[in-house]
């Protein structure tokens, strides 16, 4: 059973520094993996979509990489800004159940003035 | 713009009843999914549909049931033998082979 994990759980830093969130899983064998922002009592935002062929995604101040034979991910943020406080979420989608995503409880940051 | 839309933003259940929460979505997006959120722990998947008149259970399905009669439709039933009810409720949905997910901003349910 696909098991993902993020750490840390929660992150404050102060704005303009460059941050690494983390996030591995236990089973190599994903279809994608994929970064959401969720604010509170909101929904989720997607900010990045990784296939398992591919290596990095980027998209503006934001890069995530993807090492499937290891089981990891990193979503890199660059110069954070205040407006970036938010809990990050990981999702793994598994070869065999693509259908079906796999959460970890996510990284909560705070980017303080 | 397209996008997904869940009803209502909060929802309140008297014990003992059943209630339904909406979903709609114009994406033109094949499979739709429902999951639940719950404080400290990661979202976990109650029901998902990848074509109409077909749904699936998840890791959660116990208390709740689903009808997918249209494709932009998959309305979730919080059944009174869903004993622990009170939650936030996200509905998602993707191309068949998921190139991606798009979400609704979520219903929160609370018994009371």
């Amino acid at each position: 059973k696909q098991e993902v994990t993020q750490i840390p759980a929660a992150l404050s830093v102060p704005e303009g520094e460059n941050l690494v969130l983390n996030c591995s899983f236990t089973d190599s064998a994903i279809y994608n993996l994929q970064w959401f922002r969720q604010d509170p009592g909101k929904g989720l935002t997607s900010l990045l979509l990784i296939q398992s062929s591919q290596r990095e995604q980027t998209s503006g101040r934001l890069n995530a990489s993807l090492d499937k034979s290891s089981g990891r991910s990193t979503l890199y943020i660059a110069a954070s800004q205040p407006g970036d406080s938010a809990t990050y979420l990981c999702a793994v989608s598994s070869a065999g159940t693509a259908s079906k995503l796999t959460f970890g409880t996510g990284t909560r940051l705070q980017v303080t003035l | 713009d397209g996008g997904i839309t869940q009803s209502p933003k909060y929802l309140f259940r008297k014990e003992g009843q059943n209630v339904t929460l909406s979903c709609e979505q114009n994406l033109n997006h094949d499979a739709m999914y429902w999951y639940r959120q719950d404080p400290g722990q990661g979202l976990r998947l109650i029901y998902y549909s990848q074509i109409v008149n077909d749904f699936q259970k998840g890791d959660i399905a116990e208390g709740y049931s689903v009808s997918r009669e249209k494709k932009e439709s998959f309305p979730l039933t919080v059944t009174s033998a869903q004993k622990n009810p009170t939650a936030f409720y996200l509905c998602a949905s993707s191309t068949t082979v998921p190139h991606g997910y798009t979400f609704g901003s979520g219903t929160r349910l609370t018994v009371v």
